[in-house]
């Protein structure tokens, strides 16, 4: 079946760029996202590319997708404190229909 | 405009007892799901519908079931409970590309 595989923990200095990783082998998918979790909170949704394009731009996120490679990466600009949580990447195929598939989460830690 | 709204946010069961987790949403999207989440494993599909009266299992469907019988509800149901559906379990709703999630059941069962 589909996977997505995310390293668990990322940490970077306030400040500094984050780069979130992830690849993915449905080479069937048509949207891949990334979706930011607070402690005790739900999932909420940051940015999604569609498959034919290989880069969204949207304030301080920057989306690059590999498709050749089924690589994606999520960068945040400027990381700041409210940056802390856990990114998780997902892929959906066949409009979505029966659910995302979702990656194990990259918990982001930010240094002072 | 509430979203996704799931009760309750916790729960503490016994082994063997039953309980139904709810799942509601004011945005007329056909398409729910129910999702568990254990540490370190992301999420995993326990069932979704495309519709009123439309259900399917997804990855990890045993020990649960579902109904949907409008398209605003979607209820989730643990009829034997056991310590391994402890988790925190999420619905959500799709409309075209976009998956919006409740803020989460935390269930215990002891």
């Amino acid at each position: 079946g589909e996977d997505v595989e995310q390293s668990l923990f990322l940490s970077v200095r306030e400040g500094d760029s984050s780069v979130i990783n992830c690849t993915y082998t449905d080479s069937s998918s048509t949207y891949l996202y990334w979706y930011k979790q607070e402690p005790g909170a739900g999932l909420q949704l940051l940015t999604y590319i569609f498959s034919n394009m290989d880069m969204k731009q949207d304030q301080r996120l920057t989306v690059l997708l590999n498709k050749k490679d089924k690589h994606l990466s999520l960068r945040i600009a400027d990381t700041q404190t409210g940056d802390s949580a856990i990114y998780f990447c997902a892929e959906s195929s066949g409009g979505g229909a029966d659910g995302l598939t979702f990656g194990k989460g990259t918990h982001l830690i930010i240094q002072p | 405009n509430a979203g996704v709204t799931q009760t309750p946010k916790f729960r503490i069961l016994k082994i063997g007892q039953s309980m139904t987790l709810q799942c509601t949403q004011d945005m007329n999207h056909n398409y729910m799901y129910w999702y568990r989440q254990d540490p370190g494993m992301g999420l995993k599909l326990i069932y979704y519908s495309v519709g009123a009266g439309i259900t399917d299992k997804g990855e990890v469907p045993n020990g649960y079931n579902v109904s949907r019988s409008t398209t605003e509800d979607f209820p989730l149901r643990l009829e034997l409970a056991a310590p391994s559906q402890t988790s925190v379990y999420f619905c959500a709703s799709i409309l075209g590309e976009k998956l919006f999630f409740g803020s989460g059941t935390q269930l215990s069962v002891l």
